[in-house]
Parts: C-alpha cells; sequence; structure tokens
C-alpha cells in the first residue's frame, strides 16, 4: 500500500482480555517498529525487526507483551491480561533498509482504552 | 528515567515570527538527532535532523542547532505559518555511529499553535 495502515484504528476492551493490533508496512520496507505513546508522555519504544536478524524486544514492558512478523511483512502486536496501564496510541513505523530513520513512515497508531 | 526532554509542553507563535522548540537530553552516548512533526490523528513525520558532529543543519525555514556541551538541540522555525501548527517530537539514537540507524528516545512532545 501507499502507508503504513495499522488496524483497528480504535480498540475498547475489558482488564484482563487479551488484544492484538496489526500493522501493515509499506511493500518492500525490511524494518518495522512499534511504539506506544502514553497519555502526556513521548513515544515508547517496543520492539525492532529488521529483515530475518532476531527482533529487538528490548522496549517490551513485560512478558505480556510479544510482537511477531510473518513472511517479512504484516506484524502483529499482542497484549495478554489487558491492564489499565496499557491504553496508550500504539504506533507502528517501517522503513526501507539503507535509509535509516530518514526514511520512517509511521501509521495513524491504535487507540487502545483499556477499561 | 526520562533520557530526552522536552519542558514546555505548549509554545504559541504569533504567525511570521520565530517559533523555537528545545529539546534536552541525558545520555552523552547519543550521537544523532531528529525532530518529528505530528498531526492529530496521524503518525509523525520526519522534518530534519542533525548529527553530533555538526553544531546546525538547515532546511529551508526549518534549522536545527546542537550543543553537545550542554546536551540540548532547539528546532527554528522562521518564519512561523499556521500550517506549522502540530506537536513536535525531538528525538535521539544511542551509538548511531554518526548514521541514522537504529532506534528512536522519543521527548514527550511540544504543541506548536500558530496564529494568524
Amino acid at each position: 500500500g501507499a502507508g503504513v495502515s495499522q488496524s483497528p484504528s480504535n480498540k475498547v476492551t475489558e482488564k484482563g482480555k487479551d488484544v492484538e493490533l496489526r500493522c501493515d508496512p509499506i511493500s518492500g520496507h525490511t524494518a518495522l517498529y512499534w511504539y506506544r505513546q502514553s497519555l502526556g508522555q513521548g513515544l515508547e519504544f517496543l520492539i525492532y525487526f529488521q529483515g530475518n536478524s532476531a527482533p529487538d524486544k528490548s522496549g517490551l514492558p513485560s512478558d505480556r507483551f510479544s510482537a511477531e512478523r510473518t513472511g517479512g511483512s504484516v506484524s502483529t502486536l499482542t497484549i495478554q491480561r489487558t491492564q489499565q496501564e496499557d491504553s496508550a496510541v500504539y504506533l507502528c513505523a517501517s522503513s526501507r533498509g539503507g535509509q535509516g530513520n530518514y526514511g520512517y513512515t509511521f501509521g495513524s497508531g491504535t487507540r487502545l482504552t483499556v477499561v | 528515567d526520562q533520557q530526552v526532554k522536552q519542558n514546555s509542553p505548549s509554545l504559541s507563535v504569533q504567525e511570521g515570527r520565530i517559533s523555537i522548540l528545545n529539546c534536552d537530553y541525558t545520555n552523552s552516548m547519543f550521537d544523532y538527532f531528529l525532530w518529528y512533526k505530528k498531526y492529530p490523528a496521524e503518525g509523525p513525520t520526519f522534518l530534519i535532523s542533525i548529527s553530533s558532529i555538526k553544531d546546525k543543519n538547515e532546511d529551508g525555514r526549518f534549522t536545527v542547532f546542537l550543543n553537545k556541551s550542554a546536551k540540548h538541540l532547539s528546532l527554528h522555525i522562521v518564519p512561523s505559518q499556521p500550517g506549522d501548527s502540530a506537536v513536535y517530537f525531538c528525538a535521539a539514537i544511542l551509538n548511531a555511529g554518526g548514521t541514522s540507524y537504529g532506534k528512536l528516545t522519543f521527548g514527550q512532545g511540544t504543541i506548536l499553535t500558530v496564529h494568524p
């Protein structure tokens, strides 16, 4: 597609439920990042996929969070047993190898609300 | 531990005047810095960047200044336009080797409002 697509755009879930957030990167982009923005905070790094390398999971806040990227394309961020502090906007970004952060394209995000 | 800080949550400027957005960082190993701009309901978009080997980078109306000894950078927009109204984030990369590769550490953002 022309841009990074994220779905759903909004998600309200009950505390304790699992949620899956989806990211469709730009075709051909080998790098994919997940960030989240909590209210009044900056964007917090979560996880980074680059080609076939092992992902950098150093930003995942707890073992309730996991992400996978299938076929080097679509990525799914899963949050198990959601808590109210998980409420945030989850942003996905992709870039073509060699462009570095100049070539970052962010999606519009998924606003997650845990009630 | 907020390693990149934007201490002004908001800034209001008259059209045609200069906007100065500030950013401070604590980790001296950050060596590449970027500014992103974000409109509501959209993802951030890249604006301008600077390597730690430079102290200034200019692109049209936008100039970024870096003061490494003070661990401070600033974004100047001149002249400011109403379309510049957005949230501005500064971001930094650790041990980038002067490149723009690697995960970004973002500040909290500053809401810029430019009045006609």
